[in-house]
């Protein structure tokens, strides 16, 4: 069966570091998202891209963050400058059409900024 | 806004047990609503959705009901598994305006089943 796929499972970086978090979403969908779960705390919404380029933005995902769809199967999420704030799950998702379809999440990347 | 609130865990149950998880939601909208399962090293799965009033979703054992008046959407089974041992989480999605794509998740639930 098909799924989402994220690398790596967990990323320990340095604060003011860049970090790249890396999805291959299912390869018929359209449609793809970013969330984050800090611990403790409800899942939030960052991003979603449809046709290469963003179609909507959380007020969380500010200038540091960046999403890039570099070679057809890649979707890429960047953070440019971690802060320790930024220590949460990272989601990617897929989905063939806009809610209510079915978004396909992937098992996540544990990101702790020190 | 839109906004998810559904009860705190951790949930800790004998197997065969009733199970309730209790969501109730905040919309502008006609939202549909969702129930996702993380299990352990897993990504959230779709568990069941409704997307309408009165609506009743159901998969393995679960249902929830699209319960506008109480602006609820609790998940219930009647004789849980040890292997439905979980994270679950409760959501919702704007069907029009401009967050057309986004998902409102509660903070999820943490479900222990002993057997």
């Amino acid at each position: 069966e098909p799924e989402v796929t994220q690398t790596p499972s967990h990323q320990v970086t340095q604060m003011g570091q860049e970090v790249i978090l890396r999805c291959v979403p299912i390869s018929n969908h359209l449609y793809f998202y970013w969330y984050r779960q800090i611990l403790g705390q409800k899942v939030e919404f960052l991003v979603s891209f449809y046709n290469n380029e963003i179609s909507e933005k959380s007020e969380i995902f500010d200038d540091q963050f960046s999403v890039e769809r570099p070679d057809g199967s890649n979707f890429t999420l960047k953070i440019r400058s971690t802060k320790l704030e930024d220590s949460a799950m990272y989601f990617c998702a897929s989905s063939v059409g806009l809610a209510p379809n079915e978004q396909f999440f992937g098992p996540g990347t544990r990101l702790t900024v020190l | 806004g839109n906004s998810v609130t559904q009860m705190e865990g951790p949930v800790t149950l004998s197997e065969e047990a009733f199970l309730t998880i209790n969501c109730t939601y905040t919309a502008t909208g006609y939202p549909s609503l969702f129930w996702y399962v993380q299990y352990p090293g897993e990504g959230l799965q779709l568990l069941l959705k409704a997307t309408k009033a009165d609506d009743k979703g159901s998969n393995k054992g679960f249902e929830a009901t699209y319960r506008k008046e109480t602006t609820s959407f609790h998940l219930e089974k009647g004789s849980v598994q040890v292997s439905d041992s979980a994270v679950y989480f409760c959501a919702l999605s704007d069907n029009r305006g401009s967050t057309l794509g986004r998902l409102y998740f509660g903070r999820g639930t943490q479900l222990t089943v002993w057997p």
